[in-house]
Formats: structure tokens, sequence, C-alpha cells
């Protein structure tokens, strides 16, 4: 099983500062099989990033992944209020599909 | 507008069974693989269960395998998760989450799940 390691556990922040996550991966993913989702307190996930790069439909362009192989980063370029939430990043490219424990992006 | 709205899940106590729905909407639901990923309270996500297209094609978690049936009925627009032998560990909200496209496992709709609760 791939193991995908989240870090920071925790990032505090303000509004309009810049935030970068890391997510590494215990082998390297076939074809940078990552994914990007962002959760809110009481709500479903919702698909940011795909492809690693690749931005979901009606995804704000503030949202960027790269990385290949077993380091992956999620940056969001300047933060907006609705964007304090956990993110999660999930490799699809091998059985069985596993998720990282999540980074909470959090107001400072 | 796509919609997944789940239903089913309740208390039941250990060794028991329950069933999961997700009715899907605003979407043709035969030409996508579907898909449950639950989230146990406080914690992370975990991917459960897929199935493909046509339901033929079922795929599940080592967790589960044995004692979760996932299925669904096109002609209904329905997705279903038959689960016995229910385990406390098995606490969780369940998400019915649809694949971008047939057996991709990338998840970009998601219902906004149905708390199941294992206890004694």
């Amino acid at each position: 099983e791939i193991v995908l390691t989240q870090s920071p556990g925790t990032l505090s922040l303000s509004p309009g500062e810049r935030a970068t996550l890391s997510c590494k991966a215990s082998q390297s993913l076939s074809s940078n099989f990552l994914a990007w989702y962002q959760q809110k307190p009481g709500q479903a996930p919702r698909l940011l990033i795909y492809g690693a790069s690749t931005r979901a439909t009606g995804i704000p362009d503030r949202f960027s992944g790269s990385g290949s192989g077993t380091d992956f980063t999620l940056t969001i370029s300047r933060l907006e209020p609705e964007d304090f939430a956990v993110y999660y990043c999930q490799q699809y490219g091998t059985s069985p599909r596993t998720f990282g424990h999540g980074t909470k992006v959090e107001i400072k | 507008e796509v919609q997944l709205l789940e239903s089913g899940g309740g208390f039941v106590q250990p060794g028991g069974s329950l069933r999961l729905s997700c009715a899907a909407s605003g979407f043709t639901f035969n030409i996508y693989s579907m898909n449950w990923v639950r989230q146990a309270p406080g914690k992370g996500l975990e991917w459960v269960a897929t199935i493909g297209s046509s339901g033929f094609s079922t795929y599940y978690s080592d967790s589960v395998k044995g004692r979760f049936t996932v299925s669904r009925d096109n002609s209904k627009n329905t997705l279903y998760l038959q689960m016995n032998s229910l385990r406390a560990e098995d606490t969780a909200v369940y998400y019915c989450a649809r694949d971008i496209m047939q057996l991709w496992y990338i998840f970009d709709y998601w219902g906004q799940g149905t708390l199941v609760t294992v206890s004694s």
C-alpha cells in the first residue's frame, strides 16, 4: 500500500498569504496520479486538482499543483477567507487508492 | 446540476447489517463508475468500494472485503452499499462519490454523507 505523508499537519496563515502544502508518497506514483481535495467542517470533500497539476472544473487559478515521482505540492497563491479548510492528497494509480491524513490550513 | 443523496445510515449493534443508498441525478448515471468513501469521526478519508458503470466490476478495500457489497441499479440511478458483520471500526460518515471517468478513482462529485454508528 502506498502511504502518503502530508506536512505540515497544521498551517497557520493570514488571508492574502501564500500556502504551500506537501504530500510525499512512499513510492513513486505512476503517471503522477495524484489528486488534492479540500474539505470544510461538516461538508463533503471537493476535488481541486488531479494529475498532480490539472485543476478541476470551477477551481480558481489561485490553486495550483506541482510535483512528480514521490514529492507533490499544493500551492494557494493568496489565501481567501473561504480557503481555510483541511486539504487531503490522494493517489489513484495503485490499488488500494489511498489518502494522506490531511493538512489543516487555519487562520493565524 | 450533479446531485448525490445518501440515505440509510443509522445506529447498529456490532455484527449487524445496514444498507446504504445513494440517489444520483443531474448526469448520465450509467456511464460513470461510482464509489463509496468513508470518514471516521475526526479522521481522514478512506476509500471503501468501487463499482464499474455496468455493475459487473466491483473492487473493495481489504478492510471491508467479504463483509460489504457494492451494487447499482442503473434503471433507478441508485448506488447501494450492503454492509454486513459490522464492527465498531466501521463507524464513519459514508460518502458516495462519482468517478471523473470510468475507473479512474478521481472523485469529482460527492454526496453530503450518511453517518453509520456501530456500537453496543
